[in-house]
């Protein structure tokens, strides 16, 4: 198993691109989570997804856009890039049950200039 | 005021030293703790959850005070290896069972 893949690892936009950031898990994992990571404010959830076609909003929502139209990817779209969301950003998967235990992929880092 | 509060460090210690750290919660409805382990640049990776009776993997030791709303991990022994960031982590039923991350303790063990 490959786990949670991420790509790219590394993207420097200008104020107003889009792009999208790519996610995939091959655990057959229902529930999937982006967060963000900046210094001095540890993680953030962006958004989530709890299954196929299910969406919802977590802390820090704003200027990010996901859809879930299969179990495995999971990607997150940044509408208009602004120099705050340059971080560091991790795609999470995990089964929900006693552990709760959460695998991340190895993140993205993006700087928008 | 942050949902998870711990003290940034960063912690120097020796090899062989003992090192504990502590985190405090603000939502005593908080359901599940975790330690996660995060390496310079690197992912998160889950060290050990945290159940309310305590629980030790290996040189690791887990404890959660629900009363005091507070969670503290404790190392022995310390290793080279040891040297990471260290991220409290709670989950909160109330809303959609979302994590909440810390902003991580960092520890350098000095050889």
């Amino acid at each position: 198993n490959a786990g949670v893949t991420q790509t790219p690892k590394f993207q420097v936009l200008k104020t107003g691109q889009s792009m999208t950031l790519q996610c995939a898990q091959d655990m057959n994992h229902e529930y999937m989570s982006w967060y963000r990571q900046d210094p001095g404010m540890g993680l953030r959830l962006i958004h989530y997804s709890v299954g196929a076609g299910i969406t919802d909003q977590g802390e820090v929502p704003n200027g990010y856009n996901v859809s879930r139209s299969t179990t495995e990817d999971f990607p997150l779209r940044l509408l208009s890039a602004a120099p705050s969301q340059t971080s560091v950003y991790f795609c999470a998967s995990r089964v929900t049950g006693r552990t709760d235990t959460q695998y991340f992929g190895p993140g993205t880092r993006l700087t928008v200039l | 005021r942050k949902e998870v509060e711990q003290d940034p460090g960063p912690f120097n210690v020796p090899e062989g030293a003992t090192v504990a750290f502590n985190c405090t919660y603000s939502n005593s409805a908080s359901q599940s703790f975790f330690w996660y382990r995060q390496d310079c640049r690197k992912e998160p990776k889950l060290l050990m959850s945290v159940y309310s009776s305590g629980n030790e993997d290996g040189r690791f030791t887990a404890q959660l005070n629900r009363a005091s709303q507070y969670i503290s991990l404790l190392i022995r022994d310390s290793k080279l290896s040891d040297s990471a960031t260290y991220l409290c982590v709670v989950k909160w039923v109330l809303t959609g069972n979302q994590f909440y991350f810390g902003t991580g303790t960092s520890l350098t063990v000095i050889p």
